[in-house]
């Protein structure tokens, strides 16, 4: 069965620290691996999206990692802002042939960054 | 500006009705999808929809319906046959191709009253 781990569950920081967190993943056969950040109450939003043949991608302060060999991604959150309280989800998507959404998402890590 | 708009950003259902939740997207997508999110737990897929006028179930349709008439358009009704409609709900959209990201609504969040 095709499964995401995040981790920590949640995760709590000062503001101007770095952070990083954790995906394991399952899937087979692999796709790509996206990231999201989801406010309180609000839909999520692409923060990446990394295929099998990349191991890194930027956006701002964000920086997605990726292993395939090891089917593990991190992301890395720079100079924490108070506008970086989120949940961050991690969703991989499977190779479906044209299918169904072929996406396993993970339950994400809840940041919340202290003042 | 083009985006995916979800409505009503909350609703309440009384036990035994049903009720609809709106999707409206201007992004020219052919796919759209059904989400339901519960604390502690990942996105769940309702129904999806690849192109007008079709639809698929995905991992938990019991208790829930949809039409596909216009591709701007995917409607779910939470029916009275869904037992635990109490959660948070989001709808999505994607073009073709599988390295595209998808573009939430920014959800509605259904109480049972």
């Amino acid at each position: 069965k095709n499964q995401v781990e995040q981790s920590p569950q949640s995760l709590i920081i000062l503001e101007g620290k770095n952070c990083t967190l954790q995906c394991n993943y399952t899937v087979s056969p692999f796709s790509n691996l996206r990231w999201y950040k989801q406010d309180t109450g609000r839909g999520p939003v692409s923060l990446t999206i990394m295929t099998f043949s990349e191991n890194t991608k930027s956006n701002g302060r964000y920086t997605a990692t990726l292993d395939a060999d090891t089917k593990q991604s991190s992301l890395h959150i720079t100079a924490s802002q108070l506008s970086d309280s989120a949940s961050y989800i991690c969703v991989v998507s499977e190779e479906t042939g044209g299918g169904a959404d072929g996406l396993t998402f993970g339950k994400g890590t809840h940041l919340i960054i202290q003042p | 500006d083009g985006g995916i708009t979800q409505s009503p950003k909350y609703l309440f259902r009384k036990e035994g009705q049903n009720v609809t939740l709106s999707c409206e997207q201007n992004l020219n997508h052919d796919a759209m999808y059904w989400y339901r999110q519960d604390p502690g737990q990942g996105l769940r897929l309702i129904y999806y929809s690849q192109i007008v006028n079709d639809f698929q179930k995905g991992d938990i349709a019991e208790g829930y319906s949809v039409s596909r008439e216009k591709k701007e358009s995917f409607p779910l009704t939470v029916t009275s046959a869904q037992k635990n409609p109490t959660a948070f709900y989001l709808c999505a959209s994607s073009p073709p191709g599988g390295l595209s990201g998808y573009t939430f609504g920014s959800g509605t969040r259904l109480t049972v009253v």
